[in-house]
């Protein structure tokens, strides 16, 4: 998890609400990327950005928003428009965003809908 | 569609036995292919990738995997399992080409002391 924080750890919501979730990293890398991760089901991409001021929706982009203002830091939004938020959302980055490229995570931050 | 699977859901192996957390991909071209462990509540640490070359690739805590052309398999093997070695696996592959990486469900992994 070196390199890469996220938090809150836990966090939790209520309906209706917005919460945004804190990723940053000190590895100097470009792409940053968000994940959402439920049992059985693996992790599923959300956004990735590869530069600054520039990023792509993953698989499952519905209900979240991203900004990447700083190299350094990935928020992610999770909006009330996303029916069922709860899970383990996970941050990661990389050097370049190549295809090659190791991926190396945060420590997560678990999200409860109340 | 390019996918990764691991078709068991968890393995269980005594404390000593070799182990093995299968890995299967269907993607077009020559992949790229990794290995990550997580322990609970953690997020994921990386184990090993085969990019290319030698297929036999070392990685972590002693852990290795053969990717195999033929079979289009990337099975993660290690000699002598030890209880620490407890914790979720997944297997992801990128295809040539691509910039995202496709993750695998997972398999636990239980050894028993």
């Amino acid at each position: 998890d070196g390199g890469i924080t996220q938090s809150p750890k836990y966090l939790f919501r209520k309906e209706g609400q917005n919460v945004t979730l804190s990723c940053e990293q000190n590895l100097n890398h470009d792409a940053m990327y968000w994940y959402r991760q439920d049992p059985g089901q693996g992790l599923r991409l959300i956004y990735y950005s590869q530069i600054v001021n520039d990023f792509q929706k993953g698989d499952i982009a519905e209900g979240y928003s991203v900004s990447r203002e700083k190299k350094e830091s990935f928020p992610l939004t999770v909006t009330s428009a996303q029916k069922n938020p709860t899970a383990f959302y996970l941050c990661a980055s990389s050097m370049s965003g190549g295809g090659t490229d190791t991926q190396y995570f945060g420590p997560g931050t678990r999200l409860t809908v109340l | 569609a390019q996918s990764v699977a691991q078709p068991e859901d968890q393995v269980n192996v005594a404390e000593g036995n070799p182990l093995t957390v299968k890995c299967t991909y269907s993607v077009s071209g020559n992949p790229y292919l990794f290995w990550y462990v997580q322990y609970p509540n953690r997020g994921l640490q990386f184990l090993l990738k085969y990019i290319t070359g030698d297929n036999l690739v070392k990685g972590s805590y002693g852990f290795e995997a053969e990717f195999n052309k033929s079979q289009t398999s990337f099975h993660l093997k290690k000699p002598s399992a030890l209880v620490s070695d407890s914790a979720l696996y997944f297997c992801a592959v990128s295809p040539v080409g691509d910039d995202k990486i496709i993750f695998g469900k997972g398999t636990r992994l239980h050894i028993l002391p």
